[in-house]
């Protein structure tokens, strides 16, 4: 059974980067049935999908965030990885990585199946 | 502000059925793109409930279901338990935005 599990700093200096990393136990990130998202959550607000990944490198970015936003995937290590750039207080959340199916019909009528149990990431100096 | 529209709460008693609606525009729920719904539980992840409008993944009771009208998609859970208590929010792709957006969430409170 897939397992996702996010890792990276819990805190943040304002205007640097956060970098956080997806690993994947019990399946693989180049299994051509799935894309790989990452999601946030700030406290005590709703979720905001920041981008999604193929395992071929093909990237879905948030357009509020893509100025900001690289995500990348590392097949041999099975994993995939957030950047986010000049970070300020509002980037504090909660950080979930998720798996995505990609159907017949694309991935607009598929959910987020698998998620992470998340990692928090606070901006402060 | 988010892009679909949810009742910030509700609530019902056990073994009642509760409606959770969200809202949307012609860009993602009236353009048709697929209605999914989560449930969170406190500090856990969230839980895909429906994909797909009407689709349970397995292991998800049927006292979850999903509809769509228009731009407008409902979760309906009947039977109402006390594990039932959580967040519910959901999901759409909008085409205007290029992405997935989601509800800001309905906090249901089972009485």
């Amino acid at each position: 059974q897939l397992q996702l599990h996010e890792s990276g700093p819990g805190r943040v200096k304002p205007s640097e980067t956060l970098s956080l990393t997806c690993s994947l136990s019990g399946g693989s990130i180049s299994d051509n049935n799935y894309y790989w998202d990452w999601i946030r959550q700030s406290p005590g607000k709703g979720l905001e999908w920041i981008g999604t990944i193929y395992y071929s490198g093909n990237t879905y970015y948030n357009p509020y965030l893509t100025s900001r936003v690289t995500i990348s995937v590392d097949t041999s290590k099975n994993q995939f990885s957030l950047s986010l750039n000049f970070v300020t207080a509002a980037d504090t959340a909660l950080y979930f990585c998720s798996r995505h199916p990609l159907t017949s019909v694309g991935l607009y009528y598929s959910g987020m199946d698998v998620w992470g149990q998340g990692t928090t990431v606070t901006v402060s100096s | 502000q988010s892009v679909l529209t949810q009742p910030p709460s509700v609530s019902g008693a056990p073994g009642q059925t509760v409606t959770i609606s969200c809202t949307g525009t012609s860009s993602n729920i009236g353009a048709g793109y697929g209605i999914n719904w989560y449930q969170q539980l406190p500090g856990r992840a969230p839980k895909l409930l429906i994909y797909g409008y009407i689709n349970r993944p397995s292991g998800v009771p049927d006292r979850f279901s999903g509809s769509k009208s228009g731009s407008s998609a409902s979760l309906a859970i009947t039977g109402l338990q006390a594990e039932d208590e959580a967040d519910y929010f959901c999901q759409s792709y909008d085409s205007s935005l290029s992405g997935w957006v989601f509800g800001g969430g309905t906090n249901l409170t089972v009485l």
